[in-house]
C-alpha cells in the first residue's frame, strides 16, 4: 500500500537559518503529492502541492520538487522565520481523493 | 465563508459513554472524511464520504460510526467510549472535482480534542 516517510522531529532552527524537511513515500501508479502545515491549536492547512513528477510546488518561500526516480518531495525554505514554527505533514494523494500522511515533523524557529 | 467547522472543540468522556462529533462544510463538496490524529502516527482516516447517502471505512474505522445524510454534514459518532479512542479528531472536505479530479486540497476543521477517562 501507500506510505509516507518524514524525517523525525522536533527540529530547532535560528531565524534566518535554511530549512529542509525530508520526505520520501511508496506509492503505485502516479500520486499527487503535498505538504500541509498545523500551527499551533489549528487545524491542518495546504501550504504547496505538485500532481506529476518535476513540477515544484511553492508557497510563502517554501518550495519542494516532485522527483519520482527518488521518490522525495523534500520542503526546503531559503530563511525561515519564528512564524513559520508549526507542524508540517507530507502526504500523498492517490486515486478516489484518499490521502495518507507522514507523521509529521515539528519545527520551533527561534530568534 | 466558514468552510469546516467541528464541535464540539474539547470533550472529556467516561468510558462506555456515547458522543457525536459534529463536522458541516459550506463549501458544497461532495467528499468528505474524518481522521484522527495521534502522536507518531499522523493522522490515520476513519470513515470517508463521497456523497450523500455513501460512506465507506478508512483505516481505523472500529469503534466509529458515520453517516452523511446531506452534503453539508458529516458526524462521527463514538457508541462506547474507550480509552483508545483519545486522540484529536479531524473533520476534511475535498471538491473532486476541481483540478480536473486529480487529488485536489483539502480543507480541514479545527480539530476537536477527545479525552476519554
Amino acid at each position: 500500500g501507500n506510505s509516507v516517510t518524514q524525517m523525525e522531529g522536533p527540529v530547532t532552527l535560528s531565524e534566518e537559518a535554511f530549512l529542509t524537511i525530508n520526505c520520501t513515500y511508496t506509492a503505485t501508479g502516479y500520486p499527487s503529492l503535498f505538504w500541509y502545515v498545523q500551527y499551533p491549536g489549528e487545524g491542518l492547512q495546504l501550504l504547496l502541492k505538485a500532481t506529476k513528477a518535476d513540477d515544484k510546488g511553492s508557497n510563502k518561500g517554501f518550495e519542494a520538487t516532485y522527483r519520482k526516480e527518488t521518490t522525495s518531495f523534500h520542503l526546503e525554505k531559503g530563511s525561515v522565520q519564528v512564524s513559520d514554527s508549526a507542524v508540517y505533514f507530507c502526504a500523498l494523494g492517490s486515486r478516489g481523493n484518499k490521502l495518507t500522511f507522514g507523521t509529521g515533523t515539528q519545527l520551533k524557529v527561534e530568534l | 465563508n466558514a468552510g469546516v467547522t467541528q464541535t464540539p472543540k474539547f470533550q472529556v468522556l467516561k468510558t462506555g459513554q456515547s458522543m457525536t462529533l459534529q463536522c458541516a462544510q459550506d463549501m458544497n463538496h461532495e467528499y468528505m472524511s474524518w481522521y484522527r490524529q495521534d502522536p507518531g502516527m499522523g493522522l490515520r482516516l476513519i470513515h470517508y464520504s463521497v456523497g450523500a447517502g455513501i460512506t465507506d471505512q478508512g483505516e481505523v474505522p472500529n469503534g466509529y460510526n458515520v453517516s452523511r445524510s446531506t452534503t453539508e454534514d458529516f458526524p462521527l459518532r463514538l457508541l462506547s467510549a474507550a480509552p483508545s479512542q483519545t486522540s484529536v479528531y479531524f473533520c476534511a472536505s475535498i471538491n473532486p472535482r476541481a483540478g480536473g479530479g486529480m487529488n485536489t486540497e483539502a480543507f480541514f476543521g479545527q480539530g476537536t480534542r477527545l479525552t476519554v477517562v
